[in-house]
């Protein structure tokens, strides 16, 4: 089967910097997403990784090792708008994303 | 931002009834797909279309028909609503499936069936 896992709830501090994991298990690879997703509201886009590495994009970054089956997306300089959901979705062989269930992120003053 | 509309945002219906869901595009778009978010689960995909009359089922597409006679248009139908289809549904469109082709999601539909 096809499994995606991140880490349901994580908490960090305004200004700080946070790690947020996601291990895959899919049919094929074609690459990773990364959505953010502040509740009530639509996903929006953050970044894709397909080869391995670290991908910069302001205080947004995302890395990605396909033999471990793994990504991250680091946030740096939290703000409090940055409380929200994401999600990591893997493109499988047939093009289809798969996602995980989210990691809630709460920023605390 | 993508220009993506759900009708409607939310309603509210009776175990039995039928439901249909609308997603309209003005991106021309050829690829269109529905999913259902539920807590603890993550997006589902129901069904999806490449283009029109061309549709084909995703990985929850039971109890779920959809319909695309026009490039703008992807119509989301429940035959007979169950409680198990309360829901949060959203549509996405891409450009095209595979590669660096970000998905743009509309605002979703809350659905709540009694």
């Amino acid at each position: 089967g096809q499994n995606i896992d991140q880490p349901t709830e994580m908490t960090a501090t305004e200004g700080a910097i946070v790690q947020i994991n996601c291990t895959y298990q899919t049919s094929g690879f074609n690459g990773l997403f990364w959505y953010q997703q502040h509740a009530g509201e639509a996903p929006t886009f953050l970044s894709y990784n397909v080869l391995d590495g670290l991908e910069e994009k302001g205080r947004f970054s995302s890395f990605l090792s396909r033999s471990k089956g793994y990504s991250y997306l680091l946030l740096k300089e939290l703000q409090m708008k940055d409380s929200a959901s994401y999600l990591c979705a893997v493109m499988d062989s047939n093009y289809q994303l798969i996602w995980g269930a989210g990691t809630k992120l709460i920023i605390k003053p | 931002d993508a220009g993506i509309t759900q009708s409607p945002r939310h309603k509210v219906t009776e175990t039995g009834t039928p439901v249909t869901l609308r997603c309209h595009q003005t991106e021309n778009h050829r690829y269109m797909y529905w999913y259902r978010q539920d807590p603890g689960h993550g997006l589902r995909l129901i069904h999806y279309s490449y283009g029109v009359k061309d549709t084909d089922k995703g990985e929850v597409s039971d109890g779920y028909s959809v319909s695309r006679s026009k490039t703008e248009d992807f119509l989301l139908t429940l035959e007979s609503a169950t409680s198990s289809q309360t829901s949060v549904y959203f549509c996405a469109i891409s450009e095209s499936a595979g590669g660096y082709n970000e998905q743009f999601f509309g605002p979703g539909t809350r659905l709540t069936v009694l």
